[in-house]
């Protein structure tokens, strides 16, 4: 079976920096998107990793470890658009089917 | 570019009722899924369509879901008849290629009283 655990709720001023784990446990991994989903909106796209390491995308970092089933999303210099929900998701073996955690709601303060 | 349009976006019926929930991939997407949030829990992937055809349907609940996607566009997705734990948000996604970034819909919000 598969499991991803996210944290459900983090708080935070403008201006910070905001880091989101998630840990996995897979039968099989090919990689991690992280998405986020505005309350009633669409999931959206906003970083795909495969390989270990970090990847930047503007404000919003991803990062990888294979070995230890761990990734984090980096969201700095927070707006209060930020406030989402974001969500991680591993594609399987067969590479087209998306296992998501619960989400983790990001709650931006002035 | 149009996006995933789904339709309706909300749903009220009662238990017994049948539904049935639209969704329009983005143009030229072969492949188009279906997920469901369930209240409190994680999005679950329903099945995957590659043009008309289902290549993956292991996450259908039951034989009271059933999907179609006749020509290859447009997909629809009916519960018949509609229980109590259907309640949730189906959202549909289409990708140009299989396992590549999936475009999501806003979802259609399913309440089954």
């Amino acid at each position: 079976g598969q499991s991803l655990e996210q944290p459900s709720e983090v708080t935070a001023v403008e201006g910070a920096i905001v880091q989101i784990n998630c840990t996995y446990q897979t039968s099989g991994f090919n990689g991690l998107f992280w998405y986020q989903q505005h309350a009633g909106e669409a999931p959206t796209f906003l970083s795909y990793n495969v390989l270990d390491g970090l990847e930047e995308t503007g404000r919003f970092s991803s990062f990888l470890s294979r070995s230890k089933g761990y990734s984090y999303l980096l969201l700095k210099e927070l707006q209060m658009k930020d406030s989402a929900s974001y969500l991680c998701a591993v594609t399987l073996p067969d590479g087209y089917k998306l296992s998501f955690g619960a989400g983790t709601t990001v709650t931006v303060r002035a | 570019e149009a996006g995933v349009t789904q339709f309706p976006s909300h749903s009220v019926i009662e238990k017994g009722q049948t539904v049935t929930l639209r969704c329009d991939p983005i143009s030229g997407h072969d492949n188009l899924y279906w997920y469901r949030r369930v209240m409190g829990k994680e999005i679950k992937f329903l099945l995957h369509f590659v043009k008309e055809s289902k290549q993956d349907e292991s996450g259908m609940p039951n034989n009271r879901f059933l999907a179609e996607r006749t020509g290859g566009t447009y997909s629809t997705l009916k519960v018949q008849p509609a229980e109590l734990e259907d309640s949730g948000v189906y959202f549909c996604a289409s990708s140009h290629q299989a396992g590549g970034e999936l475009f999501f819909g806003e979802g259609s919000r399913l309440t089954v009283l």
